[in-house]
């Protein structure tokens, strides 16, 4: 989607390695997003962002972490990842919490 | 507990034809409501939003309406294309950073 890119856009890893995802934007937004995307549940809260530096958990947080040193840049680490983190990551982006989000293409991760 | 329940799960429907996809919430408080479309492999893309004071938004073919005494809203295609194949996903913002988000109904259309 434009002004939001995902990278990689596919990841194979094993059980216990460290796996970093990016999401750059060129918006300028201040708010950013991860969720995860599972068959049978909506999309979930990893953590966000309300500004550089500034980062807060979602519900399913445990496991992961992240972090923002630039606006247009939000890391997510999975520090040793499981198989359970095998899934569809989404980064999002937005203006406030009464607009709408902007979503990446998303990032198939598979942990073995 | 906040909830969004979406239904149907999933739906087929010949080219051309109308269908309403439904979405029930139990989020309170609740801030606005909005409809996304998601193509396979992609990203959800906004169809609309909605506030509290709102009952009907359009964009082309796809109309959403809200009750908000309900906590109920719909989707509404008309004329459907091959191109609206997709999942549908209902999203309801308490106004704070949390979203929560419906399971989807997966629409398929049948040339």
């Amino acid at each position: 989607d434009a002004g939001i890119t995902q990278s990689p856009r596919h990841k194979v890893t094993e059980t216990g390695t460290p796996v970093t995802l990016r999401c750059h934007q060129t918006e300028n937004h201040r708010y950013m997003y991860w969720y995860r995307q599972d068959p049978g549940h909506g999309l979930r809260l990893i953590h966000y962002s309300y500004g550089v530096k500034d980062t807060d958990k979602g519900e399913v947080s445990d496991g992961y972490s992240v972090s923002r040193s630039k606006t247009e840049d939000f890391l997510l680490t999975l520090e040793s990842a499981t198989s359970s983190q095998t899934s569809v990551y989404f980064c999002a982006i937005s203006w406030g919490t009464n607009y709408g989000y902007t979503f990446g293409s998303g990032t198939r991760l598979t942990v073995v | 507990k906040n909830q969004v329940e979406q239904s149907p799960q999933s739906l087929i429907i010949l080219e051309g034809k109308n269908c309403t996809l439904q979405c029930n919430y139990t989020v309170s408080p609740f801030s606005n409501l909005r409809w996304y479309k998601q193509d396979t492999g992609r990203g959800p893309v906004s169809l609309t939003i909605m506030t509290f004071s709102e009952n009907t938004k359009s964009n082309g073919r796809y109309t959403a309406t809200l009750d908000a005494d309900t906590k109920q809203s719909s989707l509404h295609i008309t004329a459907s294309q091959l191109s609206d194949s997709a999942s549908y996903i209902c999203v309801v913002s308490e106004g704070t950073y949390k979203y929560i988000f419906g399971t989807g109904t997966r629409l398929k259309v049948l040339a």
